[in-house]
């Protein structure tokens, strides 16, 4: 399969706790994104990093790239009951010759008040 | 406003029925992805589309049909809609040569 996975599958928090959530890969990429998706709804694109970077920030969003061991980790800092909802990291597929994106299979974070 | 459209929110059909699935963006964009959502199994591709009246299966097509006439529409068929066909289907776009999809809002398809 060329999915790639996330861990954990779930993580439970306290508000204004910090979540780190990991995601794995398998091919070489061009770049990695991550995606926030709220229950029931489509996905939400939250920051890309490219393969020759090795960190990057969005707001509470620190995104790393580690491409020699091939995975990423995103982490939410000082998190608030908003951010509850499943993250997908997706990475380009060009080295399959292909345009498409690989997502993995998500990590469920729920944020108690 | 980037905005992606789905016909449906929910969708309840019977087996061997006919199902269309339409998805539309106002973005002018070139690309347009079908997916399917399934617990433990991420989202997987069924479809996509470059440009208008091209397609390119996905690694799931089978089963599944599409229809690109017009830049803006991009349409998943259910030929003979089968239960193992219930999921949630998430309908992408993305501008050529970029890197972002933007996602329309799913329509959860049950198929009796």
């Amino acid at each position: 399969s060329q999915q790639g996975e996330e861990d954990p599958q779930a993580l439970s928090i306290q508000e204004g706790e910090n979540a780190t959530m990991n995601c794995s890969y398998k091919t070489s990429i061009n770049n990695l994104q991550w995606y926030r998706q709220n229950s029931g709804r489509g996905l939400v694109h939250l920051i890309l990093i490219r393969s020759n970077e090795r960190e990057k920030h969005s707001g509470r969003l620190r995104v790393t790239l580690d491409t020699s061991k091939k995975s990423s980790s995103l982490l939410i800092t000082a998190s608030r009951a908003a951010d509850t909802a499943s993250y997908f990291c997706a990475t380009d597929a060009r080295s399959y010759n292909t345009d498409k994106l690989i997502f993995g299979t998500g990590t469920r974070l729920q944020v108690f008040p | 406003d980037v905005k992606v459209t789905q016909s449906s929110r929910y969708l309840v059909k019977r087996t061997g029925e006919k199902v269309f699935l339409e998805c539309v963006q106002d973005m002018d964009h070139e690309n347009m992805f079908w997916y399917r959502q399934d617990p433990g199994l991420g989202l997987r591709l069924i479809y996509f589309s470059y440009d208008v009246k091209m397609k390119e299966k996905g690694d799931i097509p089978e089963g599944y049909s599409v229809s690109r006439e017009k830049k803006e529409r991009f349409s998943l068929i259910l030929e003979s809609a089968s239960t193992n066909q219930t999921s949630m289907y998430l309908c992408a776009s993305r501008k050529q040569s970029t890197d972002t999809q933007y996602f329309g809002p799913g329509t959860r398809l049950t198929v009796l």
